[in-house]
């Protein structure tokens, strides 16, 4: 089975610049995550798809960051402007359903992640 | 509002020694917790723990879950050079991890 892919493995801008992530889910999950994890510190959530619906977004700065999920599949992150501040591991997730709105059972909580895009801004 | 601690922050055993890493969470609407170990890439899955009392087990690997204090804690036997990573607990709720417990065994 095909893991969640990640693109690019790396990127390195200037502040002020901008940059685009790309995630692909593992086939038929309908839960998409985007998390940031800065040196140091556990991931944090940004935003939570189910299919292409939005289901939490408060943590994601929206003045400088976007993510879209059009078709319920692919999602693309972007930062536009960026600051020094951006720089961290930009971390896709994926699961089969929302362990939240479902009773847990073995399969619903696990979030299987994809490699990472390390950002670094300069 | 919801959080996840974690501790120790970092921890520094030899090989063969016993560790035990502790979660500790506040959460409205609790259902699970789980246990994810994150090496030079992303976390992978070890536990997942939705009932107070009851030890799961991987290898040398365990993990309890005590709902009325509200802890997790992962214990890991005998540990090996490859044990080396940062242990992260997270809550699905929201998906909030902790900041993570870096182990490091030295051989």
């Amino acid at each position: 089975e095909a893991g969640v892919a990640q693109s690019p493995r790396y990127k390195i801008i200037e502040k002020r610049q901008s940059v685009a992530f790309w995630c692909n889910p593992i086939s038929g999950h309908a839960t998409l995550y985007w998390y940031q994890q800065i040196l140091g510190q556990g991931p944090k959530l940004l935003i939570q798809f189910q299919n292409n619906g939005v289901v939490d977004d408060s943590q994601l700065p929206k003045d400088r960051f976007s993510a879209e999920r059009l078709k319920g599949v692919d999602s693309t992150l972007k930062i536009q402007p960026a600051k020094l501040e951006d720089s961290a591991v930009y971390l896709c997730a994926s699961s089969l359903r929302d362990a939240f709105l479902r009773a847990p059972s073995p399969n619903t909580g696990e979030l299987f992640f994809g490699e990472g895009s390390r950002l670094t801004v300069l | 509002e919801d959080k996840v601690v974690q501790s120790p922050l970092s921890l520094v055993v030899h090989e063969g020694d016993t560790v035990t890493l502790n979660c500790s969470y506040e959460v409205t609407n609790f259902r699970s917790l789980l246990w994810y170990k994150q090496e030079k890439k992303a976390p992978t899955f070890l536990f997942m723990l939705t009932s107070s009392g009851i030890e799961k087990k991987s290898g040398r690997l365990s993990s309890i879950l005590d709902k009325k204090e509200l802890f997790s804690i992962l214990n890991i036997t005998a540990t090996q050079t490859g044990d080396s990573a940062v242990y992260l607990c997270a809550i699905p709720r929201k998906y909030i991890f902790g900041t993570g417990t870096r182990l490091k065994v030295l051989a």
